[in-house]
């Protein structure tokens, strides 16, 4: 079974700053099948990234994925106020899973 | 657009069934590579998948709750319903249904409806 680990469970910045969130699975995964999410409180998570780097649609280009194998990265490039949230990873394989998500919070 | 939304109780008491709603419009489970699922979240914690309809009527559970669990679909109705047997405290969160093409991602979520389960 495929365990997803996120690193850090809470990262501290300011606005402007770039931001690096880290999804480890404990055994290699298809790119195709790795996401990340956005939620704020009170909603629905929203797609940000499939296929480890390929942007859904209407997603600002300052965010971006990129790995593979086992070691997954969001970056946001230039952290505006109203990306200050919790950030899942994904992986779509026979059993969907989530990590246990990173809260992104204002320093 | 696509846009989905769940229905059901909000409270249900322990050794309940829940049976949950997903109304969605502008895409059809018909269509190929076209999935629906559901996902719940409990307070503060993180989603966790619980089954997926797909547009051939293939179905997957999570393997956890795979016997307390039924997906069915009635596509005339563009609904996708779910069943789950011998609820629990534990079960409290907020149940969300989403879309899926390919199996890609979840790209399009409800809202979602949050089951309280207590006596």
């Amino acid at each position: 079974e495929i365990v997803l680990t996120q690193s850090p469970g809470t990262l501290s910045l300011s606005p402007g700053e770039r931001a690096t969130l880290s999804c480890r699975a404990s055994q290699s995964i298809t790119s195709l099948y790795l996401a990340w999410y956005q939620q704020n409180p009170g909603q629905a998570p929203r797609l940000l990234i499939y296929g480890a780097s390929s942007r859904a649609t209407g997603i600002p280009d300052r965010f971006s994925g990129s790995g593979s194998g086992t070691d997954f990265t969001l970056t946001i490039s230039r952290l505006e106020p109203e990306d200050f949230a919790v950030y899942y990873c994904q992986h779509y394989g026979s059993s969907p899973l989530f990590g246990q998500g990173t809260k992104l919070e204002i320093k | 657009q696509i846009t989905l939304k769940e229905s059901g109780p909000a409270l249900v008491k322990p050794t309940q069934t829940l049976t949950l709603t997903c109304t969605f419009s502008g895409f059809s489970l018909s269509t190929s590579g076209v999935g629906v699922g559901w996902i719940r979240q409990p307070p503060g914690k993180a989603p966790e998948w619980l089954a997926l309809i797909y547009w051939d009527d293939d179905k997957r559970y999570s393997p956890s709750l795979k016997s307390r669990l039924t997906i069915t679909t009635d596509t005339s109705k563009n609904q996708v319903v779910l069943t789950m047997t011998n609820m629990g405290p534990v079960d409290t969160a907020t149940y969300y249904c989403a879309h899926s093409n390919w199996d890609v991602a979840f790209d399009y979520w409800g809202q979602g409806t949050l089951v309280t389960v207590s006596s």
